[in-house]
């Protein structure tokens, strides 16, 4: 079982542009949810998605935007990049279960210039 | 709303020294709480995890915590710090498992001195 896997591990853009990252979902987990991680900061929930829709978002612009696939993997879309979005992007998936856990990717370092 | 405060940004132990992080939660409903670890450059792992069942959890790596409702606390504790153990800890709160957000402390970064 390979986990959690992220892609690409680094990024670099400037600011205006547009990025997307990706995240496969450990085997068998069908819920997927986004997590920014600012520097020296804990982690923040982005948006969650399950049956390919985005079930709860948290407070985040529009211009954070994400996709699921029919095999659960997941997009996470950011336009217009700011600075302020230069952060480590972690993806999270599991069961929809209350007694489950979430297991984190190796996540996705975005620098924006 | 739901919210965590780690008390201490910085701690350091020497090794084999009890290792003491400090999380406080805030829930208008019984709580699950979680601790997770972050080594330099990677994602979370997860060390432990209270559910609403036993109080005092036990978790990987010689790691356990308490839950104490009347202190709103959850303090994770190892009896013997390991040089291994240096890392950044973070202390999780959620409403249940896989399918609601965990609303995060800011963490605690453990340095371990020989």
């Amino acid at each position: 079982d390979a986990g959690v896997t992220q892609s690409p591990t680094h990024l670099i853009k400037t600011r205006g542009q547009q990025v997307t990252l990706r995240c496969s979902p450990k085997s068998g987990h069908d819920t997927v949810s986004w997590y920014q991680q600012a520097l020296g900061q804990g982690p923040q929930f982005i948006f969650q998605y399950y049956e390919e829709e985005e079930r709860q978002r948290g407070n985040f612009p529009d211009r954070f935007s994400g996709h699921q696939f029919p095999n659960y993997s997941s997009e996470l879309n950011v336009n217009a990049l700011l600075l302020g979005d230069s952060a480590l992007y972690l993806c999270a998936s599991s069961f929809r279960d209350p007694n489950d856990e979430q297991f984190f990717g190796p996540g996705t370092r975005l620098t924006v210039l | 709303a739901q919210s965590v405060t780690q008390l201490g940004s910085h701690v350091s132990v020497s090794e084999g020294a009890l290792v003491l992080l400090r999380c406080n939660y805030s829930s208008s409903v019984p709580p699950y709480l979680f601790w997770y670890v972050q080594y330099p450059n990677q994602g979370l792992q997860l060390l432990l995890k209270y559910t609403s069942a036993a109080t005092l959890v036990k978790g990987i790596n010689g790691f356990e915590a308490e839950f104490k409702k009347s202190e709103t606390s959850f303090h994770l504790t190892k009896p013997s710090a390991h040089m291994s153990d240096a890392a950044e800890y973070f202390c999780a709160v959620n409403l249940g498992g896989g399918n609601t957000p965990l609303v995060f402390g800011k963490g605690t970064r453990l340095s371990v001195i020989a």
